[in-house]
């Protein structure tokens, strides 16, 4: 089963808004990750955030983690078309004994020019 | 410095067949893992590859196997396909066999059974 999963599953915006991004997950967790992938491609690296953080940024993406809720969102803001692709978050295995990251399903997100 | 590539790109296969998929890993990484890709779907973990031996496995069957060589490079065989392994086939490298740290990933082979 899924340990992250993204809400919404699909998102079309306009050029210039903002998009946010919601993952949900079950166990604990030692840190968070959020990956870019266009479509078809590989998987690309854009944040972690640690359990112990509540909020980081980079550029134009701020991630924040609630532990206790067990959610983390991706917003990206003043978006542009380039933007557009699928957004994946990713969990570690604290709390399943596993040493791998687990994926969710994703978010595609559509910006329009 | 390369990151890490896949070969092939593509392939198609018949129910049946068996296949290797290939990967180098990102310059300096030891630690291989693969992932399967539905259409529409997430990343699914296969295994973890480290000091040439399988760390970590995911739900896969036994027709899934693989090889980490004394170079880090790695090799995902799958025997017996099905249809339902059509996906696209992500190995992502890292310098942390923990599983905690961040992926670099390749631009995946896509295999077609028919």
């Amino acid at each position: 089963s899924q340990q992250g999963e993204e809400d919404p599953q699909a998102l079309s915006i306009q050029e210039g808004e903002n998009a946010t991004m919601n993952c949900s997950y079950k166990t604990s967790i030692n840190n968070l990750q959020w990956y870019r992938q266009n479509s078809g491609r590989g998987l690309v690296h854009l944040i972690l955030i640690r359990s112990n953080e509540r909020e980081k940024h980079s550029g134009r993406l701020r991630v924040t983690l609630d532990t206790s809720k067990k959610s983390s969102s991706l917003l990206i803001t003043a978006s542009r078309a380039a933007d557009t692709a699928s957004y994946f978050c990713a969990t570690d295995g604290a709390g399943t004994g596993r040493r791998a990251l687990t994926f969710g399903s994703g978010t595609r997100l559509q910006v329009q020019p | 410095d390369a990151g890490v590539t896949q070969s092939p790109t593509h392939l198609i296969k018949t129910r049946g067949q068996q296949v290797t998929l290939r990967c180098s890993p990102k310059s300096g990484h030891d630690t291989v893992s693969w992932y399967q890709q539905a259409l529409g779907q997430g990343p699914q973990f296969i295994f973890q590859y480290y000091e040439e031996e399988e760390r970590q496995r995911g739900n896969f069957p036994d027709r899934f196997s693989g090889h980490q060589f004394p170079n880090y490079s790695s090799e995902l065989n799958v025997n017996a396909l099905l249809l339902g392994d059509s996906a696209l086939y992500l190995c992502a490298s890292s310098l942390d066999w923990t599983g905690t740290g961040e992926l670099f990933f390749g631009e995946g082979s896509r295999l077609t059974v028919l």
